[in-house]
Parts: structure tokens; C-alpha cells; sequence
């Protein structure tokens, strides 16, 4: 069984400009939930979807959105980056929604110049 | 909101050694998940702990669940580098947001 893949595994943007990140997660996962990793505050909870709908939300303005496909496939958006959003983002996917056990991907290393 | 703490932040054993993380609770813990991330990497799941009083083992690593003092710990016995690392531990969910602790950077010296 394919673990959760997230593209780009690296990507470096200026500030001001808007960024995608992509995640397939674990065949007949439904629920995506994406998190932000940085040494200072740690992994943080932005978003969770299940069944294409945002079910649970993180204290994170509102240029972080998400969206999440009938094929489960989710992707996140930061728009107007700030140099602060340079972090690692991990999706992760499980069979329940809110808990349960979570499979995580490789994370993408975003930094903001 | 529910927070999670881990203690120690960072720890330096020398290999063979036998070693303890904590995480506790500022609120009722009904259960909790312990996570081992390579630097940089996503996150491997090590063990989930349900029941106050329960206890798990896989290899090396054992956790307890301590629902009075509303704390787990992660005990790793004859420690080895490829236990080197960052461990994290989550909450249930649920009714609360999903809660990391910040997590304890564990390195194995040779």
C-alpha cells in the first residue's frame, strides 16, 4: 500500500506570492489533515478535511486554505507569504475524522525569501 | 484548549542507556498517541494509549498512560542510535483540536 505523498518536497517563494501544496493520501483515507512545523511553535494543526468538506479548523489567518477532492486528494494554498510562513507542512491522512491513527507524509519545506 | 508538554526538551544518552520522555496534560487525557520524526521528515506512528493504566511495548519502547496524573511516558531501555530523534505525542481528538506536544529531540551517541 502507497504511504501519503506530498509534492513538492521543497519549494522557496518570495514574500508576497502564493504557494499550492499537494496530498494523495493513503488509499481509502478520507480524512486530510495538514499541519505546520517550525522550531519555534512546533507542529501546529491548521485544517482537517473528510469527504471533500473542512471539518475541523487551527487558529490560522485566513490566507491559509485548503480544499480537499473526491479522489481524496487535498491541497493547501498560503496566499500573500510572509517571511514567518517558512515551515515545514506535513499532511497526514486517516480513516477517521478528529483522531484516530494518522499516517504522515514527508512534508514539504517551504522558505520564504 | 488543551495543551501538551514534554520534558525533557532534548536529551544526550550515551548508547546502552536506558532513557524517559514525558508529556503532560492540562486537561483530562483520554488518550494519546506518541509519533518519532527523523529531522526534517514526516512523522512514523510508534503507539497509541487509550485506557488510564494502560501500558504498550514494540521492541525497545514502552508507554504507560497515566490518567490521574494526567501524563504518559516513553521509556526506551538499552537505547541505540537508530532510536535517535524526535518524539512527539499527540492528543485523542475529538471534542478538542488535535494537540502536539513539542516534542523531545533524543540523540544517541556510539
Amino acid at each position: 500500500k502507497a504511504g501519503v505523498t506530498q509534492t513538492p518536497r521543497y519549494l522557496i517563494k518570495t514574500r508576497g506570492q502564493q504557494v499550492t501544496l499537494s496530498c494523495s493520501p493513503i488509499s481509502g483515507h478520507r480524512s486530510v489533515s495538514w499541519y505546520q512545523q517550525t522550531p519555534g511553535q512546533g507542529l501546529q494543526f491548521l485544517f482537517e478535511y473528510f469527504s471533500e468538506t473542512q471539518r475541523n479548523k487551527g487558529n490560522f489567518p485566513g490566507r491559509f486554505s485548503g480544499r480537499q477532492f473526491s479522489n481524496s486528494r487535498s491541497e493547501m494554498n498560503v496566499s500573500t507569504l510572509e517571511l514567518g510562513d517558512s515551515a515545514l507542512y506535513l499532511c497526514a491522512s486517516s480513516l477517521l475524522l478528529a483522531g484516530g491513527e494518522q499516517y504522515f507524509g514527508p512534508g514539504t519545506r517551504l522558505t520564504v525569501t | 484548549s488543551q495543551e501538551l508538554e514534554q520534558s525533557p526538551q532534548s536529551l544526550i544518552v550515551q548508547e546502552g542507556k536506558n532513557l524517559t520522555i514525558n508529556c503532560t496534560s492540562s486537561k483530562t487525557l483520554y488518550g494519546l498517541y506518541w509519533y518519532k520524526q527523523k529531522y526534517g521528515e514526516g512523522l512514523i506512528f510508534l503507539m497509541m494509549l487509550q485506557k488510564g493504566g494502560e501500558e504498550k511495548s514494540h521492541e525497545k519502547i514502552t508507554a504507560k498512560l497515566d490518567e490521574k496524573k494526567q501524563q504518559s511516558s516513553l521509556h526506551i531501555t538499552a537505547s541505540q542510535p537508530s532510536h535517535a530523534g524526535i518524539y512527539l505525542c499527540r492528543s485523542q481528538g475529538g471534542s478538542e483540536k488535535l494537540v502536539f506536544g513539542k516534542g523531545t529531540k533524543l540523540t544517541v551517541n556510539p
